[in-house]
C-alpha cells in the first residue's frame, strides 16, 4: 500500500532537548513537506522540499531543521531553539508541479509534547 | 498575514441538508484551490480542487465553486451525512510553486 507514514505518533520531550520526527514514503514523490498545526490554527509550513539534497524554509522555520538525503525521507528535527515546540506536525508529499502535481498526500501526523 | 481566509470556524447541519462552507483569499497569483477534510488526531484528506480556469468543480455530492472576481470558493456537500463530521481546510496554490496555503479550517457538524 502506497502512503505516507509518520512516527512516532505521540512523542514526549524535555524542555532544552532536540528531537526529530520522521517522515516516509513510498509514493515515488519528488516533494515533501512539513506542516505545524496548532489549535484553532491551519497548517503553517515550517520547511518543503521538491528534489533529494535540495530544501526550502517555509512561514515558520526557525528552531527547526531537515535533512532529504533520500527521495523517500524528509525527517524533521525540533530543535532546543523552537520555543514554542508544543504542537501537531504533519509530513505530507506531492509529485511535483509538473501536470496534476498540486494534491498533497498527508500522513497520519505526530503529537509533540514538550514537557 | 493569512491569504486564504475560512471566516466560520464552525457549522451545524442537520442530516440531509446541504452544508456550504466558504472560502476567501487574496492573492491573485493563485490559480488552483483544494479542499481537505480532517479527522481529530490524523492527517488531513484531500476532497476536491478546481483550477483558476474554472468556475465549477463537481464530485458526487461535493461541488466547489470559484468566484473569481469576489476572489471566493465554497464547498457544498449534498446531501450532508454524519459521516462528513470533520474539519474542512480551504488551501490554494501560487502559479508555479509548489506549498499550498492553508485557511485556518471550519468545523462541520451533521447532526442525525
Amino acid at each position: 500500500d502506497g502512503g505516507i507514514t509518520q512516527s512516532p505518533k505521540y512523542l514526549f520531550r524535555k524542555e532544552g532537548q532536540n528531537v526529530t520526527l520522521s517522515c516516509e514514503q513510498n509514493l515515488n514523490h519528488d516533494a515533501m513537506y512539513w506542516y505545524r498545526q496548532d489549535p484553532g490554527q491551519g497548517l503553517r509550513l515550517i520547511y518543503y522540499s521538491q528534489i533529494v539534497n535540495d530544501f526550502q524554509k517555509g512561514d515558520i522555520a526557525e528552531g527547526y531543521s531537515v535533512s532529504r538525503e533520500k527521495k523517500e525521507s524528509f525527517p524533521l528535527t525540533v530543535t532546543s531553539a523552537q520555543k514554542n515546540p508544543t504542537a501537531f506536525y504533519l509530513c505530507a508529499s506531492s509529485m511535483g508541479t509538473s501536470g496534476k502535481g498540486y494534491e498533497q498526500f498527508f500522513g497520519p501526523g505526530t503529537r509533540l509534547t514538550v514537557l | 498575514d493569512q491569504q486564504v481566509k475560512q471566516n466560520s470556524p464552525s457549522l451545524s447541519v442537520q442530516e440531509g441538508r446541504i452544508s456550504i462552507l466558504n472560502c476567501d483569499y487574496t492573492n491573485s497569483m493563485f490559480d488552483y484551490f483544494l479542499w481537505y477534510k480532517k479527522y481529530p488526531a490524523e492527517g488531513p484528506t484531500f476532497l476536491i480542487s478546481i483550477s483558476s480556469i474554472k468556475d465549477k468543480n463537481e464530485d458526487g455530492r461535493f461541488t466547489v465553486f470559484l468566484n473569481k472576481s469576489a476572489k471566493h470558493l465554497s464547498l457544498h456537500i449534498v446531501p450532508s451525512q454524519p459521516g462528513d463530521s470533520a474539519v474542512y481546510f480551504c488551501a490554494a496554490r501560487i502559479h508555479g510553486a509548489n506549498n499550498l496555503f492553508f485557511g485556518t479550517g471550519t468545523r462541520l457538524t451533521v447532526i442525525p
